[in-house]
């Protein structure tokens, strides 16, 4: 059964950088990697998302592993507002199958 | 531009009743999609509408079902409730599709079966 496991929770300093690891235990070469966050009481927001190769944006950075079975989301410098549920997420282009990760909760202190 | 809107935001409804979920997408975003959210479950999947077909749809039984109309505007309907309904309900919005484009999700509507 296709898994995507990522951990329970991680704990960071403000303006430390910050590894959010995904694991994707099946992943083909057609399933993008998508991460979003979740702030209490609101919808998922947006982060990031690639297909093979490394992508920055404003927000944060995502390194792919060369196989494809890992990914890590990176949060340059921390901040309280950066505290929030992270999901990890694999879409299928050909199927559009989507796998949603467990989630990390990232606490944030000052 | 305004964002994803939900109404109503929250509901309590008993169960064997029915309840219609209401979502309106970013003005131009043509791929609406929902997804239930529980403690126990996480976030799941229901379908995806796209130009006023169901595109995707996810393991749920046939009591959840949706539909999108020409302004691209979407419902979620879920009849004969049942307890393990309780959830909050996403809608999310995506110019095209989901796989490439990004995702704005709306705040929910959190519906609670009693």
């Amino acid at each position: 059964d296709a898994k995507t496991t990522q951990p329970n929770s991680m704990e960071s300093n403000e303006e430390e950088p910050v590894h959010l690891p995904c694991n994707h235990s099946t992943i083909s070469g057609t399933d993008y990697i998508h991460w979003y966050r979740q702030l209490p009481s609101q919808g998922p927001e947006y982060v990031i998302h690639g297909l093979t190769s490394n992508v920055n944006n404003r927000m944060a950075s995502l390194a792919i592993a060369e196989d494809r079975k890992s990914s890590t989301l990176i949060l340059h410098r921390a901040t309280l507002r950066d505290a929030a549920v992270y999901y990890c997420i694999r879409i299928s282009y050909n199927t559009d199958k989507l796998i949603f990760g467990t989630g990390t909760r990232l606490q944030v202190f000052p | 531009k305004a964002g994803v809107t939900q109404t109503p935001r929250y509901l309590i409804k008993t169960r064997g009743q029915q309840v219609t979920l209401s979502c309106s997408p970013i003005s131009g975003h043509r791929s609406v999609s929902w997804y239930q959210q529980t403690p126990g479950q996480g976030l799941q999947f229901l379908f995806e509408y796209f130009s006023e077909t169901q595109r995707n749809k996810g393991n749920f039984p046939g009591r959840f079902s949706g539909r999108q109309f020409s302004n691209s505007r979407s419902e979620m309907n879920v009849s004969t409730l049942e307890l393990g309904d309780s959830a909050l309900y996403l809608c999310a919005s995506s110019p095209f599709d989901r796989v490439t484009d990004t995702q704005y999700f709306g705040p929910g509507t959190r519906l609670t079966v009693l």
